[in-house]
């Protein structure tokens, strides 16, 4: 069975904090994505890498981002946390073998910044 | 630029009717379109996804949605709702070259008893 897997679940941090989101793959996907998702605007893309320290930004990149090292794994890192960061944050995978490869999705991060 | 809309942010069905949930798109080129749906406390699974060849496309869980290109759209239907399909539902388009998705900003289906 295919997996992505996050780190945490729940997570509270206060404001200025150096927060990482840990995501990981068991498919050899080649394609990592970072979404945010908050009530009514859908998912909203952060950055995505598509090989081992290669990354783009995504839709919304500012105030974030993003690790590489390992083809299973892709972390998020805030640098400071803002209050504005509280979210729903999700991770995705895809591999390239078509272009309707669908994302499979892990099943998110809720963060909290006091 | 390619862009998803999702008419209704809340949807409320009986148990046993019929689910449509609306999506349009705009696209330059072809796109390739999926709806995931979500339960609480979860993340994304896909339901469906429209690649090329016939318009109708038959998902997961009794779902099917279909594909018409002159209204743009890919409406997701159900003709007969169940309790368990109470979730989110969100439509999402890649231009076929791309890596990424474009979301809807999805639609809350309430199944009522």
């Amino acid at each position: 069975d295919v997996k992505v897997t996050q780190s945490s679940r729940y997570l509270v941090k206060r404001t200025g904090e150096k927060v990482f989101l840990e995501c990981v793959q068991d498919m050899d996907h080649e394609n990592m994505f970072w979404y945010r998702q908050d009530p009514g605007l859908g998912l909203r893309l952060i950055y995505f890498s598509y090989d081992v320290k290669m990354k783009e930004k995504g839709d919304i990149p500012e105030g974030y981002s993003v690790s590489r090292e390992k083809k299973e794994r892709f972390s998020l890192i805030l640098e400071s946390a803002s209050t504005n960061q509280t979210s729903m944050y999700l991770c995705a995978s895809s591999g390239t073998s078509g272009p309707y490869n669908e994302q499979f999705f892990g099943p998110g991060t809720r963060l909290t910044v006091l | 630029a390619q862009s998803v809309t999702q008419l209704g942010s809340h949807v409320s069905v009986s148990e046993g009717a019929l689910v449509l949930l609306r999506c349009n798109y705009s696209s330059s080129v072809p796109p390739y379109l999926f709806w995931y749906v979500q339960y609480p406390n979860q993340g994304l699974q896909l339901l469906l996804k429209y690649t090329t060849g016939a318009t109708l496309v038959k998902g997961i869980n009794g779902f099917e949605a279909e594909f018409k290109k002159s209204e743009t759209s890919f409406h997701l239907t159900k003709p007969s709702a169940h309790m368990s399909d109470a979730a989110e539902y969100f439509c999402a388009v890649k231009k076929g070259s791309a890596r990424q998705l474009t979301f809807g900003s999805g639609t809350q289906l309430t199944v009522l008893p």
